[in-house]
């Protein structure tokens, strides 16, 4: 069974910078791509980014809003996904949630890690 | 960027009736390489993580209902369940995938009449 769990999510002052996880395992994840997802609260989802697997060159793409600010990486030693977030926003509050990424479509999800961004 | 817009906003259905959501995209997703439509359903229900529902805008992912049907082709999109259920009030994403950025639509909340 797929499971991906997200962790590193919490509270955090406008300014501030915070590093999220997201671990897999019941696949081989350094064949995955890998892509985070948010959703603000009471809203509807948003695509963050995505990242290639190793074999397929690992580069990693952020949507325009982020891509300035965020980062994702991999290491495929540990199973782990990483979301590391900088120059961070009070609009960047949201429920962050990894996924795995099978032809494009997003075919399995964590439960998501909570991000507020507040003075 | 390509736009995906849903309609309508929120809808509400008697059980054991149709229901049937649009999505649109401003370009198309069919992809002349090989004829696929790169457009997926998600289903989210309150408290969850979104649910893949459906993936090449009409193929149903293992052990999805089949009261659930996805079709169209090009930029318009149909989700459709055939007789509602209780189990499926949640609210229901359109998204396009062939390229980043993996644009989803604003949504649709489906809930009991």
């Amino acid at each position: 069974e797929v499971r991906l769990v997200e962790s590193g999510g919490g509270l955090v002052k406008p300014g501030g910078s915070l590093r999220l996880s997201c671990a897999g395992s019941g696949f081989i994840f350094n064949d995955a791509w890998m892509s985070w997802v948010r959703q603000a609260p009471g809203k509807g989802l948003e695509w963050v980014g995505r990242i290639k697997s190793s074999a397929d060159g690992g580069t990693a793409d952020c949507a325009a809003p982020m891509k300035d600010r965020f980062i994702i990486s991999r290491d495929d030693s540990k199973d782990t996904l990483y979301l590391e977030m900088n120059s961070l926003k009070t609009e960047d509050t949201a429920v962050y949630y990894c996924a795995t990424v099978s032809a494009g479509r997003l075919a399995h999800w964590g439960r998501g890690t909570v991000v507020t961004v507040s003075s | 960027d390509i736009v995906m817009i849903q309609s309508p906003d929120s809808l509400a259905v008697s059980l054991g009736e149709r229901a049937t959501i649009n999505c649109k995209s401003s370009e198309s997703v069919l992809y002349s390489s090989n004829n696929k439509n790169y457009l997926a359903w998600y289903q989210q229900k309150p408290g969850q993580p979104p649910k893949l529902l459906i993936y090449w805008a009409s193929t149903r992912e293992s052990g999805v209902p089949d009261r659930f049907s996805g079709s169209g082709s090009g930029t318009d999109f149909t989700l459709t369940i055939s007789s509602l259920q209780p189990e499926d009030v949640a609210v229901y994403y359109c998204q396009a995938y062939y390229s980043a950025p993996y644009t989803f639509g604003q949504g649709t909340k489906l809930e009991i009449k």
